[in-house]
This record gives C-alpha cells, sequence and structure tokens, in this order.
C-alpha cells in the first residue's frame, strides 16, 4: 500500500522544547517537501529536498530544521527558535523531474503549543 | 507578493449545476498547474493538472482552462455533488529541476443540496 505516512497525527508541545515530525513515503520518490498551513491562507514551503543528504530552504524556514539521510525519510523538527509554530503541516514528495510533476500528499500533523 | 491568487475566499453552489473556481498567477516562468483538493484535517488530494502547452484538461466532471495570455487558470465541476464540498487550492510550478509548488489561498466551495 504505497503512500506518504505522517506522524504524530496530533503533537502538542510546551514552549521552549523542539518537536520532530515524522514523515515516511514509499513511492521511490526522489523530492520531498514540508508545507505549513495556518488558517484561512494557502500551503508556505518549509523546506524541500531533492536528493539524500540535501535539503534546501523554503519561504520559510526559519526556526525549523530537517535532514534526509534516507530517500524514504524527511523528518522536521520545529525547534524553540519557531515564534508561531501552532499549524498544520504537511509533508509531499514528488518524483524527480522529468519523471513527474504532480506533487502527493501525507495526511498532515496539527501541532499545538501549550 | 503572492505569485498564486484566488480572490474568492467562498463559493456556494447549487447541487447539479456548475461550480468555477478561478485561479490567477503573477509569474510568467510557471509552466505547470495543478487542482488540488482538501477536507478539514486531512491532506490535499490531487484533482487535475494543465501544462502551458494545452488550454484545456478534462477528467470526468473536473475541466481545467488555462489562458496564457491573461494569465488565469480556472476548474469547472459540472455537475457539482454536496461530496464537492472541500477547499479547493489552485498550484503552480515552474521550469527546473527544483519545482516546488507555489498554492493559492484557497477558495472554499459549497455544494448545496
Amino acid at each position: 500500500d504505497g503512500g506518504i505516512t505522517q506522524s504524530p497525527k496530533y503533537l502538542f508541545r510546551k514552549e521552549g522544547q523542539n518537536v520532530t515530525l515524522s514523515c515516511e513515503q514509499n513511492l521511490n520518490h526522489d523530492a520531498m517537501y514540508w508545507y505549513r498551513q495556518d488558517p484561512g491562507q494557502g500551503l508556505r514551503l518549509i523546506y524541500y529536498s531533492q536528493i539524500v543528504n540535501d535539503f534546501q530552504k523554503g519561504d520559510i524556514a526559519e526556526g525549523y530544521s530537517v535532514s534526509r539521510e534516507k530517500k524514504e525519510s524527511f523528518p522536521l523538527t520545529v525547534t524553540s527558535a519557531q515564534k508561531n509554530p501552532t499549524a498544520f503541516y504537511l509533508c509531499a514528495s514528488r518524483p524527480q523531474w522529468p519523471s513527474g510533476n504532480t506533487i502527493y500528499f501525507g495526511e498532515g500533523s496539527w501541532l499545538t503549543v501549550v | 507578493d503572492q505569485q498564486v491568487k484566488q480572490n474568492s475566499p467562498s463559493l456556494s453552489v447549487q447541487e447539479g449545476r456548475i461550480s468555477i473556481l478561478n485561479c490567477d498567477y503573477t509569474n510568467s516562468m510557471f509552466d505547470y498547474f495543478l487542482w488540488y483538493k482538501k477536507y478539514p484535517a486531512e491532506g490535499p488530494t490531487f484533482l487535475i493538472s494543465i501544462s502551458s502547452i494545452k488550454d484545456k484538461n478534462e477528467d470526468g466532471r473536473f475541466t481545467v482552462f488555462l489562458n496564457k495570455s491573461a494569465k488565469h487558470l480556472s476548474l469547472h465541476i459540472v455537475p457539482s455533488q454536496p461530496g464537492d464540498s472541500a477547499v479547493y487550492f489552485c498550484a503552480a510550478s515552474g521550469s527546473g529541476s527544483a519545482r516546488q509548488l507555489t498554492f493559492g489561498s484557497g477558495t472554499q466551495l459549497t455544494v448545496l443540496p
């Protein structure tokens, strides 16, 4: 059953704590992405990775970090430096250009700071 | 600077009628456009796409139209069904190996029974 799995679905974080959101895909896609959605807004790109051991900052990378040690995995760490971390986080993947143009998403993770 | 704009935050349509969702873009380097459908607390689901070499793409009840000179695309849903009620995002991708998507802010479609 191929797809993108994000965990946990819901996560609560105390202020000052780092948390890591997991993203695993078994689609054999090369590129992976992290987006953030806030209420009433579109999806904004946090980080992306086109290949293992390489990743690039997106539009709103401050306060976040990622790693890409395996093709299947692209975890996102929300650090204490992120001033407003409460949001819905979406992981996505895509075959490497020119194999495909469509990005596919996981089910998302809700992060709430308490 | 929003490169992809969906100016209508919401749209209500009667069941069986046509739904038309609009999207405008400013970056002339965009050459691939997609529509996604999203339910609350779920990931977006890919609906339909169109390349800049085409002006129309159809898939069942869904048709996307692209007007490159106006930098405008639209999604038509015919006939609309209550299950189509969701947020619809327009997205655009440029050339190059990264090809990350730039999203609009979404339009909430409500299909009334």
